[in-house]
């Protein structure tokens, strides 16, 4: 079956220190989307990417950045992590051909900065 | 720009209450609406959609949500919940310049209490 996997599915890191995290879908969707979710604020849009080499900035999108070298990977960088970035991360991906738009979520990335 | 209000941040209700989940959005154009629930400790999926015919649209679980459009609502109902409805529940708006991008509400916590 087709899916959306992230890894890893937990981080701790140190502020200051690079911090990629991976997402990878076997759907062939064109759209990829980074979200994190905080409490009280629901899911926010960080960076998004409408096929390969595309990459678009979303609303939350400083000390964050996103590169589209294929259709099934979108891997999100955090350039130098700071505290304010712990969060759970979560990738989503859609099918802008069926015209529904409806996201397929993976399971998130919980990432704890110190 | 799109927004996307939910009116309760927490809610608590016995078994076979019935709920309501209120959701309404800011957008003119044509909207393609949905809701998503999000278990403990898992991703979020969908539960329902809206893209265009009747306004009354039923998703999974026995859970339905009515489109106003002059009240630019979409809100989520079901007759009686039960305790495995314990989920937090987000509702997401898509227009139709936004590209692909979805906005998410600030979502609202269910506990339904055994």
């Amino acid at each position: 079956d087709a899916e959306i996997t992230q890894s890893p599915r937990h981080k701790i890191t140190e502020t200051g220190r690079q911090v990629t995290l991976a997402c990878h879908q076997t759907w062939n969707h064109n759209n990829m989307f980074w979200y994190r979710q905080d409490l009280g604020h629901g899911l926010r849009l960080i960076h998004y990417s409408y096929g390969v080499q595309d990459t678009n900035k979303g609303e939350v999108s400083d000390g964050y950045s996103v590169s589209r070298s294929n259709t099934e990977d979108l891997p999100l960088t955090l350039e130098s992590a700071a505290s304010s970035q712990t969060s759970v991360y979560f990738c989503a991906s859609s099918d802008p051909g069926t015209g529904h738009n409806e996201q397929f979520f993976g399971p998130g990335t919980r990432l704890t900065v110190l | 720009a799109q927004s996307v209000s939910q009116h309760n941040h927490h809610v608590i209700l016995s078994e076979a209450a019935s709920l309501e989940l209120g959701c309404n959005y800011s957008y003119g154009g044509t909207v393609n609406l949905f809701w998503y629930v999000q278990y403990p400790g898992q991703h979020l999926q969908l539960l329902l959609k809206y893209f265009s015919g009747d306004p009354l649209v039923k998703g999974i679980k026995g859970f339905e949500a009515e489109f106003i459009k002059s009240k630019f609502s979409f809100n989520l109902r079901k007759p009686s919940v039960q305790w495995s409805d314990t989920a937090e529940y987000f509702c997401a708006v898509r227009g139709g310049t936004g590209g692909f991008k979805t906005i998410f509400g600030a979502g609202t916590r269910l506990f339904v209490k055994a």
